[in-house]
């Protein structure tokens, strides 16, 4: 399978644990996103990175979310010190250069978590 | 920054019906306006798009509507089928950089 990967599929931890998932986009795509999806809304953008920068953040975004892209490959979201209302859907999807406006988004099957 | 808003959150029609979704975004400058199917447990999917400088756009049973003046833009379903049972988000986006989206709409065909 070539489209983006994602891991864990699913991560149930306790309150106040940290927790990281990986996202492999497709290999060509220099443009990488996370979103947050939860039951029944849209996705809600978390962050992006084109290559290895980090380029924006979400102004919601707690400072107990980090995201990197060490190599401008793969990208990993922690989150520390995990709260009840940090359950949900976490996408990641990947795009060209130019962005989904230049080419089509593709998500990831999402890595869930549940925060008990 | 971009707001999209998206109505209706459900939607239920018959088998061979047309359904409608309709949204309005809030920034002028948004030029690219795609549309996800996310059925249940699955990943969202790009089913169609349209840019700024295009009214409209159809892709055999579906087709989206843009009205730059009043910043909304629809999706028409036609004759529908029970396979279109899913989750459609619309989005928008400005400058390049990230997709802004809607609230979702939840499609039933019955059959």
């Amino acid at each position: 399978d070539t489209g983006v990967s994602q891991n864990p599929r699913h991560k149930i931890t306790k309150r106040g644990q940290n927790v990281t998932f990986r996202c492999d986009p497709i290999s060509e795509h220099n443009r990488l996103y996370w979103y947050r999806q939860t039951l029944g809304q849209g996705p809600e953008f978390l962050t992006y990175f084109q290559n290895e920068a980090q380029l924006e953040k979400s102004r919601l975004l707690s400072d107990r979310f980090s995201a990197e892209r060490p190599k401008g490959s793969f990208s990993t979201l922690e989150i520390q010190r995990t709260e009840q209302g940090d359950s949900a859907m976490y996408l990641c999807a990947s795009s060209l250069a130019g962005g989904p406006s230049t080419g089509e988004l593709f998500f990831g099957e999402g890595s869930r978590l549940t925060v008990l | 920054g971009e707001n999209v808003e998206q109505h209706p959150s459900t939607l239920s029609v018959q088998e061979g019906d047309s359904a409608v979704i309709k949204c309005t975004y809030s920034d002028s400058a948004s030029n690219y306006f795609p549309w996800y199917k996310q059925e249940l447990g699955k990943r969202p999917q790009l089913i169609i798009d349209i840019r700024s400088n295009v009214g409209e756009k159809k892709d055999q049973r579906i087709a989206v509507t843009l009205n730059k003046t009043a910043k909304h833009f629809s999706l028409h379903i036609t004759e529908t089928q029970p396979e279109d049972s899913a989750v459609y988000f619309c989005a928008a986006i400005a400058a390049g950089n990230k997709l802004t989206f809607g609230g979702g709409t939840r499609v039933l065909v019955k059959p």
